[in-house]
C-alpha cells in the first residue's frame, strides 16, 4: 500500500522568509513518481513538479526547490523568500505504475501562510 | 487551451437523492480521473476512465459510479447520498492513463448533502 505523510498541518511565515515543507512516503513499487500540488483557496490544485523515482537530482525552478532522497523516503519542498501569493496548502501525491497502485495518493497537506 | 471544466460547480441536495457531475477534460486528453476531497479523510481517488474504460478505482463504495463518453467528458454519479457525502469533487484530464503522468485538476464542484 502507499501511504503519503505531511507532519506538518499548518506553517506560517513572515514574508521574505524561507520554508520547507516536509514529505514523507512509503511503497513497495521501484519504480514510483512524486508530485507536489498547490491549493489556493480558489480550490484548483495547480501542479508544481513531477519527479521519478530514479532520478534524484535536487531541482531548482525560481524561488521553488525540491530535494529528493530515496534513502530517507522523503520528498520536500523549500520556498526561498517567501511571499504572500504563496499563502495555499500545498500537497504532496505518489503514484505507482503497475496495478491498483497506479492512482494518486495524496498526503494530507500544510497550509502555508504567508504574512506581509 | 481551455483547462478542465467542471459543471456544476456548486451543487445542494438532500439524503436519499442521486447526484451526476460532470467533467471535461482538456483537448486532446483521454484520461479523466475523480477525487474527493473532504476535511476529515483528505483527497481520496475515486476512479479512473480512459478511452471510456475504467482502468482503475479507489476504495469507494458501489454508490459511486462514472462513465466517459467518445469525447473523453466524464461524468460521476452518486446515488442514495448519505451526508457523509458532502465534499468537494474534483476531476483531472491527463494525456497517458495512469497516475505518473502530470494531470490537471478542474475547479471542483462542491456538493452539500442536507
Amino acid at each position: 500500500a502507499q501511504k503519503v505523510t505531511q507532519a506538518q498541518t499548518e506553517i506560517s511565515v513572515v514574508e521574505k522568509e524561507d520554508v520547507t515543507l516536509d514529505c514523507v512516503y512509503e511503497t513497495r513499487d521501484t519504480t514510483y513518481y512524486l508530485f507536489w500540488y498547490k491549493q489556493p483557496p480558489s480550490g484548483e490544485l495547480v501542479f508544481l513538479i513531477r519527479r521519478n523515482s530514479f532520478d534524484e537530482q535536487n531541482e531548482i525552478s525560481g524561488r521553488y526547490s525540491w530535494n529528493f532522497q530515496k534513502s530517507t523516503s522523503s520528498f520536500n519542498f523549500t520556498i526561498t523568500a517567501s511571499q504572500v501569493v504563496d499563502s495555499a496548502v500545498y500537497f504532496c501525491a505518489l503514484s505507482g505504475v503497475a496495478g491498483s497502485a497506479r492512482q494518486l495518493t495524496f498526503g494530507s497537506g500544510t497550509q502555508l501562510t504567508v504574512l506581509p | 487551451k481551455a483547462g478542465v471544466t467542471q459543471t456544476p460547480r456548486y451543487l445542494i441536495k438532500t439524503r436519499g437523492q442521486q447526484v451526476t457531475l460532470s467533467c471535461s477534460p482538456i483537448s486532446g486528453h483521454r484520461s479523466v480521473s475523480w477525487y474527493q476531497q473532504t476535511p476529515g479523510q483528505g483527497l481520496q481517488f475515486l476512479f479512473e476512465y480512459f478511452s471510456e474504460t475504467q482502468r482503475n478505482k479507489g476504495n469507494f463504495p458501489g454508490r459511486f459510479s462514472g462513465r466517459q463518453f467518445s469525447n473523453s467528458r466524464s461524468e460521476m454519479n452518486v446515488s442514495t447520498l448519505e451526508l457523509g457525502d458532502s465534499a468537494l469533487y474534483l476531476c483531472a484530464s491527463s494525456f497517458s492513463s495512469g497516475g505518473a503522468g502530470e494531470q490537471f485538476f478542474g475547479p471542483g464542484t462542491r456538493l452539500t448533502v442536507l
